[in-house]
């Protein structure tokens, strides 16, 4: 199985802050990386895939990037409604997909 | 709009069969990859397995031997059974579609199955 992590596990930002989340995969995964947002009560939504591609209406102050095993989410400038949890998954494998276990951003 | 429902009961006793139905409204369900993923606080987001309206499925190792999945082109739905439940199966249980390049680009809202007698 891959395993995916998160790192942080969680942060607290302010409004306009710059904030990067951290995936890495156990095993190398190409570009086959997918970024989900989570807010309470809510199914995840789709904000990233192949790594660096946002999905069609994702604002552009959302970026991912890398390759492999490390990969990247960056909000350029935190707005009020990103505070959520944010989640990797790797779809290298299709015979198994992988979440991480999450990256809460909360208002400091 | 694509929208999925998921409907079933909410409280499954241990050692009976949880069973779930997704019903996808605004898209057909052909031809497409459907999946069943379930959120805990203690698992976080786990697959379950998806198929495919031709009928090919793949479950997840962990519960295959407890997992079905089936598909009704005519009515636009895809189903879960998942037998033999325990209290570690209590969750938030989503139905989902995969993207053509296989990430979940549209979920539903989510139903809580508790098991407990």
């Amino acid at each position: 199985d891959i395993q995916m992590t998160q790192s942080p596990s969680s942060l607290s930002a302010s409004v306009g802050d710059r904030v990067t989340i951290t995936c890495r995969a156990s095993q190398g995964i190409t570009n086959s990386l997918a970024w989900y947002q989570q807010k309470p009560g809510k199914p995840p939504k789709f904000l990233v895939y192949a790594a660096s591609t946002l999905e069609s209406g994702v604002p552009p102050r959302f970026s991912g990037s890398g390759s492999g095993t490390e990969f990247t989410l960056t909000i350029s400038s935190l707005e009020p409604e990103d505070f959520a949890t944010y989640y990797c998954q790797q779809y290298y494998y299709t015979s198994l997909f992988t979440f991480g276990p999450g990256t809460k951003v909360d208002v400091k | 709009q694509v929208q999925l429902q998921e409907s079933g009961p909410g409280l499954v006793k241990p050692s009976e069969t949880l069973s779930l139905t997704c019903t996808v409204s605004g898209a057909s369900i052909s031809p497409n990859y459907w999946s069943w993923i379930r959120q805990s606080p203690d698992k976080g987001l786990e697959w379950i397995g998806f198929i495919h309206d031709s009928g090919f499925t793949s479950y997840n190792p962990s519960l295959k031997s407890r997992v079905t999945i089936a598909v009704d082109t005519s009515r636009n739905q895809f189903s879960l059974k998942l037998n033999s439940v325990t209290a570690a199966d209590t969750a938030v249980y989503y139905c989902a579609r995969h993207s053509n390049v296989w990430p979940f680009d549209h979920w539903g809202q989510g139903t809580l199955v508790t098991v407990s007698s």
